[in-house]
């Protein structure tokens, strides 16, 4: 079957970096998705990764190993505004996106 | 960059009745687009995939006569949740899938999503 394993809540300081980790198996693979949710709206796109290695974006990296299954995203800097739910979605062979419960991220000052 | 507007952003009704969304891609054209449904503390379940001009495909267990989607166009598809009850409750948001300049993928991009209570 399809399973995306993700930390069901993290905390971290205002400032500091964490790191989100998800190892997922799925129908075959086309990418992984990382999206962001605030409570109560709809998910926003991060980040995308296909090809093994780390793609950086500010203050927001995504790492992706197919081989382990297994992709992280690094947060740098954390913001108050980073508190959302980070939701990783891998794309399978039918190119859907799988997705899981996400990880709640309480950053405290 | 790609918007997604849905409508109503909440809704409240009786159970029994019908409540139609709308959901709209305001700057670009979109031959698929997703509906999902989510519960509270919940990931995002995908109900159907829709491509305009042809009949949605829907997920296991999801009832096909009780959400009606219609894309009549390529930038709006709606939902229809018909006969609605109390546990037809959740966030319902729709996505729109966009190629992605001149990369390998297509990307979703979310509407705001609409809350419905349903009394």
């Amino acid at each position: 079957g399809q399973n995306i394993d993700q930390p069901t809540e993290m905390t971290a300081t205002e400032g500091a970096i964490v790191q989100i980790n998800c190892t997922y198996q799925t129908s075959g693979f086309n990418g992984l998705f990382w999206y962001q949710q605030h409570a109560g709206e709809a998910p926003t796109f991060l980040s995308y990764n296909v090809l093994d290695g780390l793609e950086e974006k500010g203050r927001f990296s995504s790492f992706l190993s197919r081989s382990k299954g297994y992709s992280y995203l690094l947060l740098k800097e954390l913001q108050m505004k980073d508190s959302a739910s980070y939701l990783c979605a891998p794309m399978d062979s039918n190119y859907q996106l799988i997705w899981g419960a996400g990880t709640k991220l309480i950053i405290k000052p | 960059g790609a918007v997604v507007s849905q409508h109503p952003s909440w809704v409240i009704c009786k159970s029994g009745t019908s409540v139609k969304i709308e959901c709209r891609s305001l700057d670009f054209q979109a031959t698929t687009m997703f509906w999902y449904r989510q519960f509270p503390k919940q990931s995002l379940m995908l109900m159907a995939t829709s491509n305009e001009g042809s009949k949605a495909t829907y997920e296991q267990g999801v009832e096909k006569d009780k959400f009606l989607i219609n894309h009549a166009s390529l930038t709006l598809s709606t939902l229809t949740v018909t006969s609605a009850h109390p546990e037809d409750s959740s966030f319902y948001i729709c996505s729109a899938e966009a190629a992605h300049g001149s990369s390998s993928y297509n990307e979703q991009f979310f509407g705001p999503g609409t809350r419905l209570t349903v009394l």
